[in-house]
């Protein structure tokens, strides 16, 4: 039972528009979410986190939005560049110290 | 913030043969967390490592097929034992630490290939 959803496999988008991925999460014990950037021969690479307080935090392009009640976040990047095509994976844990959950990923492609 | 220094980054091993991976973080961490990221899949816990004790394994992982040790505070091994085809995956170690703005941060991975 997938305790995090990204339901879309993949999305590509024009250079200079708007990216939006989006992750829906089972588990009302989630507390603090993360996205991360993850490029086939290597490990997972930190973008952006939302604590369950919070219902946006942004930084430079990226900005994470959460919806509560819709046990919804998403992921946007504005505006999209070719270096950004790679997988993105949502995490979500229930507090400091625990492991992290992932989804299953969404493959983002930037074409030039 | 901790960085974790994760070896071999790749292998290529016969089936039936073990193959032991290492994670190296440059601060004292509590928790060590370990992955596996199957083809085209997300990436699943095969286990939680504690210095001291026996690591927590998920469903569907097992000491037998999965030992880990963790001797000390920065250091941890997985050993991924009788490999199949199957087991081809790439395997990270993850840490979680205070030191960390966001708290969790990975190694590089180990892409794994049975043959």
């Amino acid at each position: 039972d997938q305790q995090v959803k990204q339901n879309s496999p993949s999305l590509s988008v024009q250079e200079g528009r708007i990216s939006i991925l989006n992750c829906d999460y089972t588990n009302s014990m989630f507390d603090y979410f993360l996205w991360y950037k993850k490029y086939p021969a290597e490990g997972p690479t930190f973008l952006i986190s939302i604590s369950s307080i919070k219902d946006k935090n942004e930084d430079g392009r990226f900005t994470v939005f959460l919806n509560k009640s819709a046990k919804h976040l998403s992921l946007h990047i504005v505006p999209s560049q070719p270096g950004d095509s790679a997988v993105y994976f949502c995490a979500a844990s229930v507090g400091g110290n625990t492991p992290l959950v992932f989804g299953k990923g969404t493959r983002l492609s930037v074409i030039a | 913030s901790a960085v974790i220094s994760q070896k071999p980054s790749r292998d290529i091993c016969q089936r039936g043969t073990s193959l032991t991976i290492q994670c190296q973080v440059d601060s004292q961490v509590t928790m060590m967390f370990w992955y596996r990221q199957q083809p085209g899949q997300s990436l699943t816990l095969i286990a939680t490592a504690n210095q001291g004790s026996e690591a927590t394994y998920e469903s569907g992982f097992v000491i037998d097929k999965f030992p880990i040790s963790r001797p000390n505070l920065t250091f941890s091994t997985l050993t991924v034992s009788n490999m199949s085809p199957e087991d081809s995956s790439i395997y990270l170690c993850s840490v979680f630490s205070t030191t960390i703005n966001y708290g969790y941060t990975f190694g590089s991975g180990t892409r794994l290939t049975v043959v």
